[in-house]
């Protein structure tokens, strides 16, 4: 069964340093796709970074990156220069069964992360 | 207008009510999801409904019936709910497929059932 682990109920960061979320997966699917996902106070659910099982570097989008270890099967994300507005949910998800074109969603249980001033 | 929205944002009913949740999509995605986010679990999938033909059912219980018209609204009718069922639900819309396919989701209903 599929299943996304994310040890860090909570995280603490100062503004402008960097901070790093862990996640880790399961699955014996060979091809998957990896998210996280921002849920502030408000509720909705903001999509960061993606990361496919076959791309061979790790995924960027401006201030996010994330730190895929295939082998480890483990999926970080990494905020460089925290801002105020950062705290929020940090949730991993994956989507298994990628090549039959399948894109729902299997969420870890979530970090939260305050960025402290 | 916003990618995905959702109506009602709260909603309160009685445990012998029918209510229904809406879900709007804008984004011309052919795949549209319920999840339910309970306060001690992670989001949980429901229903997956693609080209507006259900291709998943995550177990959910009969209390619960999904509708999906086309393939840019969807909604959860909802009667004689438990309290347990009280709860976020999330809706979501992507093209699947795409290579990355991320899901777009509405701001939600909270769900109390008193």
């Amino acid at each position: 069964a599929q299943k996304i682990t994310q040890t860090q109920p909570g995280m603490f960061v100062q503004e402008k340093e960097a901070v790093t979320l862990d996640c880790t997966y399961d699955t014996s699917d060979p091809s998957y796709g990896l998210f996280w996902y921002k849920q502030p106070s408000s509720g909705e659910m903001i999509f960061l970074i993606y990361q496919g099982s076959y791309d061979q570097q790790n995924a960027t989008e401006g201030r996010y990156s994330l730190n895929f270890q295939k082998a480890r099967k483990s999926a970080n994300l990494v905020i460089s220069a925290s801002q105020l507005g950062d705290s929020a949910m940090y949730f991993c998800a994956m989507s298994f069964g990628w090549d039959t074109g399948r894109r729902a969603l299997t969420f870890g249980s979530g970090t939260r992360l305050q960025v402290q001033p | 207008e916003t990618g995905v929205t959702q109506t009602p944002r709260h909603l309160v009913m009685g445990m012998t009510n029918k209510k229904s949740l809406k879900c709007e999509q804008h984004l011309g995605h052919n795949a549209m999801y319920w999840y339910k986010q309970s306060a001690k679990k992670p989001l949980e999938l429901m229903f997956v409904y693609n080209f507006k033909e259900q291709t998943e059912n995550n177990s959910v219980p009969s209390r619960f019936s999904p509708e999906c018209p086309n393939s840019s609204h969807l909604f959860l009718h909802l009667h004689t709910l438990q309290p347990e069922d009280s709860a976020l639900y999330l809706c979501a819309s992507s093209q699947e497929a795409e290579v990355s396919g991320e899901a777009f989701f509405g701001q939600g209903t909270r769900l109390t059932v008193v």
